[in-house]
Parts: C-alpha cells; sequence; structure tokens
C-alpha cells in the first residue's frame, strides 16, 4: 500500500531554517510527483510546491519562491523540503502529497513545525 | 492565479440526510488536454487530508458511493446521499489544472 511518511515534529527559532523529509513506499517513487502543502493552525489548506521525484525540476508558489527548496532522494525514495528564514507565521503543520497528474491522491501524517524565540 | 470560493463555509446537517457543498473558480478549470482537473478532500478532525473525488466526479480508491461530485468549468458540487457521523470534518475544494493549486476556504460539516 502506498505510504508516505514524516520526519518528526521541529521546534525553530525565527530566522532559522527546518528541513523536512518524507518517505514514500508502496509505488514507484519516481512515477509520480511531490508536492508539499502547509495547514497553519485553525487554517485552510495551501499549497508551496511541486518536484518531479524522477528529473527533480521544481514548481514553487511565488509566496514561498526565494525560502523554499525541494528536492528528492530516488535512492531512498525520500522527499524533503527546506525553509529558511522562518517567521513566526510560518508555524504550520507541513504536509507531504503524492502528485499524479492532476492533483494529489496519497498524503503524509504532516509534520508540525513551530517557530518561537 | 485560479480563486476557489466554497459555500456555505458551516453546514450543520441531519444524519441520514443529504448534504451539499458548492465550489465555483475564478476561471474556467478545464485543462488544454480536456480534462478538469477539480478535486474534492475530506479532513477529519486531527487528521491529514484525504483525497474523495478527482476530476468532477471520480471517486478514489474506498471511498464510499454515497459521495458525488459533479458541475462543469467552474460551478462543482460535492454531494453527500445519507450523512453519516463519520463524515464530521472539513471538505475542500482544491484545483490543480495550473501551478499554483488552489483550495476553497474549506466547509465544515456538523452533525
Amino acid at each position: 500500500q502506498v505510504q508516505l511518511v514524516q520526519s518528526g515534529a521541529e521546534v525553530k527559532k525565527p530566522g532559522a531554517s527546518v528541513k523536512v523529509s518524507c518517505k514514500a513506499s508502496g509505488y514507484i517513487f519516481t512515477t509520480y510527483g511531490i508536492s508539499w502543502l502547509r495547514q497553519a493552525p485553525g487554517q485552510g489548506l495551501e499549497w508551496m510546491g511541486w518536484i518531479n521525484a524522477n528529473k527533480g525540476n521544481t514548481h514553487y508558489s511565488e509566496k514561498f519562491q526565494g525560502r523554499v527548496t525541494m528536492t528528492t532522494d530516488t535512492s531512498t525514495s525520500t522527499a524533503y523540503m527546506d525553509l529558511r528564514s522562518l517567521r513566526s507565521d510560518d508555524t504550520a503543520v507541513y504536509y507531504c502529497a503524492r502528485n499524479p497528474w492532476g492533483g494529489v491522491d496519497y498524503w503524509g501524517q504532516g509534520t508540525l513545525v513551530t517557530v518561537s524565540s | 492565479d485560479i480563486v476557489m470560493t466554497q459555500t456555505p463555509l458551516s453546514s450543520p446537517v441531519t444524519l441520514g440526510q443529504p448534504a451539499s457543498i458548492s465550489c465555483r473558480s475564478s476561471q474556467s478549470l478545464v485543462h488544454s488536454d480536456g480534462n478538469t482537473y477539480l478535486n474534492w478532500l475530506q479532513q477529519r478532525p486531527g487528521q491529514p487530508p484525504r483525497l474523495l473525488i478527482y476530476k468532477i466526479s471520480k471517486r478514489f480508491s474506498g471511498v464510499p458511493d454515497r459521495f458525488n461530485g459533479s458541475g462543469a468549468g467552474t460551478d462543482f458540487t460535492l454531494k453527500i446521499s445519507r450523512v453519516e457521523a463519520d463524515d464530521v470534518g472539513v471538505y475542500y475544494c482544491m484545483q490543480a489544472t495550473q501551478f499554483p493549486y488552489r483550495f476553497g476556504q474549506g466547509t465544515k460539516l456538523e452533525i
């Protein structure tokens, strides 16, 4: 069965960086993209960007351009999302999701990132 | 960017009765390949979102046939034929026709 397992919760200070991992199993990793999304406390869903798991090309939301880097390691079927210059309003649950053409289907369990001084 | 607008934002429902959620996009979601990438997701309390419907009306694996999607162009609807207690949560429409993907504000279904 398809599974996406994310790394554990993080607490960061403003200005720091965080790197969240997402290990995929149950399918051929390089045949699907991965999207990263987030959800601030009590808020809706926000799409951050997408990466082609095979070729590594990316498309980032303009909101995060310059602050986010998405990568994959095909040898371990793992995707990574690196967010820099963290602010308090980056406090959110971050999700990875498998991205076939036309949307997202399977989701990771989420990683809570708390930004606090 | 495409803006997605859902109504209502909150929907009190009765068990066994139908429920309906509307979603409107600020521009047509028809892709150049002829498909319309409008999806519906359910988020139960404390859980990650779950895909219910993709390409307007196709039920994802394991989704009960009580859930039905319809619509075209810019106007879409999710209908639950008979609400069950397990259906409590927030429902989102999502457009995946073009980047950036965008979600509606969410509709909270409450029993």
